[in-house]
């Protein structure tokens, strides 16, 4: 069965500066997509990054980029010049190649201090 | 596009009403799924659907919850009788098979349903 865990359940960076998302996973298999979504206050999920397993070369998305270490099952998202609209809840997420359940963390809060 | 569109927004109702909630996936997007989600349990699948087919609603809480997709761009949740623990919001999302992004789940704004 898949996992995924996010041990910081909530993240302070002042704005402008730069912030690290940590998100490790586990399964058995060796083809999956990994992705990052954002919920405001509005409650929108909205897609940040995703990242195929495949790949060795770390998505990136203007300021948003990650770190996917595959060997580790470690997928961090990097925030660089955070904004104050970046404040959110960041949840990370895994779904695999042949299947189709997309199995959630439980979620960071970002603060962001102006 | 418009991306996934859900109606109502908001949804108060009282205990023991049938609650309809509706989804309008991306077109072209094969694949429907409706999630749910509250403090105590984050984000819940409850079913989706592959080219309006159910495949997986073993996440369905219990019978008094039923989803149908009778065609590719529309799909509905009911809750019939609703009750106080049902209150949640709740997301339809819809992703494709194929291509570029597949795999990828784009999610609706959201029903927040609050049952008194």
């Amino acid at each position: 069965a898949q996992t995924v865990t996010q041990s910081q359940p909530e993240m302070s960076v002042q704005e402008a500066e730069t912030v690290t998302l940590s998100c490790t996973y586990d399964t058995s298999e060796s083809d999956y997509y990994l992705f990052w979504y954002k919920q405001p206050p509005s409650r929108q999920m909205i897609l940040v990054i995703r990242q195929e397993a495949y790949k060795q070369q770390n998505a990136t998305e203007n300021r948003f980029s990650v770190n996917f270490q595959k060997a580790a099952k470690s997928f961090s998202l990097k925030i660089s010049d955070s904004q104050l609209g970046d404040a959110a809840m960041y949840f990370c997420a895994s779904v695999l190649t042949y299947g189709n359940k997309l199995v959630f963390g439980a979620g960071t809060i970002l603060r962001v201090k102006s | 596009d418009a991306g996934v569109i859900q109606s109502p927004r908001h949804e108060v109702t009282e205990m023991g009403q049938e609650v309809t909630l509706r989804c309008k996936p991306i077109s072209g997007h094969d694949y429907l799924f409706w999630y749910r989600q509250t403090m105590m349990r984050g984000l819940e699948l409850l079913i989706y659907f592959n080219n309006n087919v159910p495949i997986d609603d073993s996440g369905m809480p219990e019978d008094r919850f039923s989803a149908k997709m009778p065609n590719a761009s529309f799909s509905t949740l009911k809750i019939q009788p609703s009750e106080p623990r049902d209150s949640a919001v709740y997301f339809c999302a819809s992703s494709s098979g194929t291509g570029l992004t597949t795999k990828t789940q784009y999610f609706g704004p959201g029903t927040r349903l609050l049952v008194l």
